[in-house]
């Protein structure tokens, strides 16, 4: 596609329940990361993918947090058993190889609110 | 641990002014630093790239400078528009980082007056 595009554009959920949420990297783009970003705040790396293995993980703040890339496309990022503290935007953004010196494209977000 | 500044945290100026926004980094290894700006409820827009071994770039009105060694990054805005206003944030990939992950500072929220 022509960028990087997520879905849900916005989700509202009960505490409690689970929620998957879903990127679309650009094409033939092998590098993707999830962020966060809290309200007012800055954004707060999660994980990194580079093709469908993830070796950094560090960012993934419990284990309610988890998620899987299909080969060099979709990612789904899930949240088990959502509390309140997890209402965020879910940024997804995508390189077109594992160096270091190519520009990072994101998404529009997904505005996560649990009720 | 790589940590990103960002000075002034909001900047509120008359249409036409020309204006600078600062970004700065603890670790000097970095591989590139990145602008972005983000309005309100919307993802990043990348604005400039700069590799570590470059000292500026420039796209349209926008300005970057580099300079690696006192760990500053500056982004030139010209002839400042409303449209300009948004949240301004700076990002560097480290270096020593194999996860290639970008390291964010908190924004600059800029507002430019009609």
């Amino acid at each position: 596609g022509a960028g990087v595009s997520q879905s849900p554009s916005n989700k509202v959920t009960e505490k409690g329940k689970d929620v998957e949420l879903r990127c679309d990297p650009i094409s033939g783009h092998t590098a993707l990361y999830w962020y966060r970003q809290r309200l007012g705040q800055g954004l707060e790396f999660l994980i990194y993918f580079q093709g469908n293995s993830a070796p950094d993980k560090s960012g993934l703040p419990s284990d309610r947090f988890s998620a899987e890339r299909t080969g060099e496309s979709v990612s789904t990022l899930t949240i088990q058993r959502t509390q309140q503290e997890d209402s965020a935007v879910y940024l997804c953004a995508s390189s077109s190889l594992a160096t270091r010196n190519t520009e990072a494209f994101f998404g529009q977000g997904t505005r996560l609110t649990v009720v | 641990k790589q940590e990103v500044t960002q000075i002034p945290a909001a900047l509120s100026v008359p249409e036409g002014e020309n204006l600078v926004l600062n970004c700065s980094f603890t670790d000097s290894a970095i591989y590139n630093l990145q602008w972005f700006r983000q309005d309100p409820g919307k993802g990043l827009t990348s604005l400039l790239l700069i590799q570590s071994s470059q000292r500026e770039q420039t796209s349209g009105r926008l300005n970057a400078s580099l300079d690696k060694s006192s760990g500053r990054s500056t982004l030139y805005i010209a002839a400042s528009q409303p449209g300009d206003s948004a949240t301004y944030l700076c990002a560097v990939r480290p270096g020593v980082d194999s996860s290639y992950k970008l390291i964010f500072g908190s924004g600059t929220r800029l507002l430019v007056r009609p």
